[in-house]
C-alpha cells in the first residue's frame, strides 16, 4: 500500500534560511512522488516530481528534492527562504503500477519570519 | 497557461439535499480526478475518470457519489444525500496521462452541509 508521512506539521524559518519539509514514503511499488504546494484559498500547484529518473529533483520556485530509496525518503529542499515560500506543502505518492491516485501526506504548514 | 476551473467556489446546503460539483479540466487532458479535504486535515483521493468510466474509486466513494463527464468539457461529481460530514473543500484535477503524469488541480469548492 502507499502512503507518505511527513514530519513536522509546522516549520518556521527565518527569511534567507535554509528550509527543510521532511518526507518519507511507504510504496509496495517503485513509486512516484511529487511535491505540491498550496497558497491560502487556491488549489495545489505541483512543485516537483520524482518519476524514476535524476535521484535529485529541481523543481520551481528554488525548490528541490532528493529521492533516497535506502531512507524511504523525499524530503524538499531550498536553500534561501522567502516570504513568498509560506504557504502549505504536501507531499504525495502515486497509487503504483496501472494506479492514477494520489496519496497526500497531511501537509506541512511553512512559515517564514522577516 | 491552461487551468483547472471549478464552480461554484463556495457551496452551503442543506443536510438530505443533492449537490453537484463542477468542473472544466484542461482541454488535452484524458484522466480525471475528485480529492476533497475535511478542514484539517489530509487530501484524500475519492475517484479518477478514464475514457468515460471510472477508473478507481477510494472507500469513501460510496453509493451517495457519482460523477459524470456530460460533455466534452465539464466533469461532475454529484452527491445525493449530504451528510455533514460531507463538508470539505473538493479539489477537481486532470492529467495528460495517468501515474507518474503531473495532476493539475483545480482551486477547489468548498463544499458546507448545514
Amino acid at each position: 500500500a502507499q502512503s507518505v508521512t511527513q514530519l513536522g506539521s509546522h516549520v518556521s524559518v527565518s527569511e534567507g534560511a535554509l528550509v527543510l519539509l521532511r518526507c518519507n514514503y511507504s510504496s509496495s511499488v517503485p513509486p512516484y512522488l511529487f511535491w505540491y504546494v498550496q497558497y491560502p484559498n487556491q488549489g495545489l500547484q505541483l512543485l516537483l516530481k520524482y518519476t524514476s529518473a535524476a535521484t535529485l529533483v529541481k523543481g520551481i520556485n528554488g525548490f528541490e528534492a532528493e529521492f533516497k530509496k535506502s531512507e524511504t525518503s523525499f524530503h524538499l529542499t531550498k536553500p534561501s527562504a522567502h516570504m513568498s515560500d509560506a504557504a502549505e506543502y504536501f507531499c504525495a505518492v502515486s497509487g503504483g503500477t496501472g494506479a492514477n491516485n494520489l496519496f497526500f501526506g497531511t501537509g506541512t504548514r511553512l512559515t517564514v519570519i522577516p | 497557461e491552461p487551468e483547472v476551473t471549478q464552480t461554484p467556489s463556495h457551496q452551503v446546503t442543506q443536510m438530505g439535499q443533492e449537490v453537484i460539483l463542477r468542473c472544466v479540466p484542461i482541454s488535452n487532458h484524458l484522466y480525471f480526478y475528485w480529492y476533497r479535504q475535511i478542514l484539517g486535515q489530509k487530501v484524500e483521493f475519492l475517484v479518477s475518470f478514464y475514457n468515460n468510466e471510472i477508473s478507481e474509486k477510494s472507500e469513501i466513494f460510496d453509493d451517495q457519489f457519482s460523477v459524470e463527464r456530460p460533455d466534452g468539457s465539464n466533469f461532475t461529481l454529484k452527491i445525493r444525500s449530504t451528510k455533514l460530514e460531507d463538508s470539505a473543500m473538493y479539489f477537481c484535477a486532470s492529467s495528460l496521462q495517468g501515474t507518474q503524469y503531473e495532476q493539475y488541480f483545480g482551486p477547489g469548492t468548498r463544499l458546507t452541509v448545514t
